[in-house]
């Protein structure tokens, strides 16, 4: 079945460390995107990609990073700059202008 | 700045009742319309997509979009318990380049009580 995969589905970051968050599609969809979401925030955009070996800055891109090397994959990583990265992170995928996002289940990152 | 307004509730009501969810959005050149359901701990799921002017219908849920008033809602018909959930209210703004970035609401939490 064609979906997205998210992975872990929960994870532990010390301070000063580094944690990356898998995320794989194989919806075919062109356009992938991260948000970040916290209890009465709603979803925050934090990078976005069109197209392979492009992405974009989204609303909070800052103490994260990405990389679109195949079209499946779009994993985001949070840096130890981010201060405050306990949050539930989300993974969506979508074929194209007009159309709604497929979302994965999503990571809960929890700051030990 | 684009904007999506909705009431974050929680709207409570009876099982078998009319749950009306309500959405503005400041973007006047909006194009499409979509509502979310994400239940607790959940990731949001799609529900209903509506891109003109009126009432669109899939089984128990109806969506209505009025553009000259930026008003999008969400009727669901006969409600269940498993219906108590968060509903997130998305629109895609219209941006030069056709980028189809959604931007979301902060969700209203429904509660149907048997």
């Amino acid at each position: 079945d064609g979906g997205i995969t998210q992975s872990p589905k929960y994870l532990f970051r010390k301070e000063g460390q580094n944690v990356t968050l898998s995320c794989e599609q194989n919806l075919n969809h062109d356009a992938m995107y991260w948000y970040r979401q916290d209890p009465g925030q709603g979803l925050r955009l934090i990078y976005y990609s069109q197209i392979v070996n492009d992405f974009q800055k989204g609303d909070i891109a800052e103490g994260y990073s990405v990389s679109r090397e195949k079209k499946e994959s779009f994993p985001l990583t949070v840096t130890s700059a981010q201060k405050n990265p306990t949050a539930f992170y989300l993974c969506a995928s979508s074929p194209g202008v007009g159309y709604g996002y497929t979302f994965g289940s999503g990571t809960r990152l929890t700051v030990v | 700045q684009k904007e999506v307004e909705q009431n974050s509730g929680p709207l409570s009501v009876p099982e078998g009742a009319i749950a009306s969810l309500n959405c503005t959005y400041s973007d006047r050149g909006s194009q499409s319309f979509f509502w979310y359901r994400q239940y607790s701990g959940k990731s949001p799921e799609l529900i209903m997509f509506i891109y003109s002017n009126g009432d669109k219908e899939d089984g128990r849920f109806t969506a209505q979009l009025n553009k000259a008033s930026q008003y999008v809602s969400l009727l669901i018909r006969d409600s269940q318990p498993s219906d108590s959930a968060t509903y997130l209210c998305a629109v895609m703004p219209w941006t030069q380049g056709g980028s189809e970035k959604l931007v979301f609401g902060k969700g209203t939490k429904l509660t149907v009580n048997p």
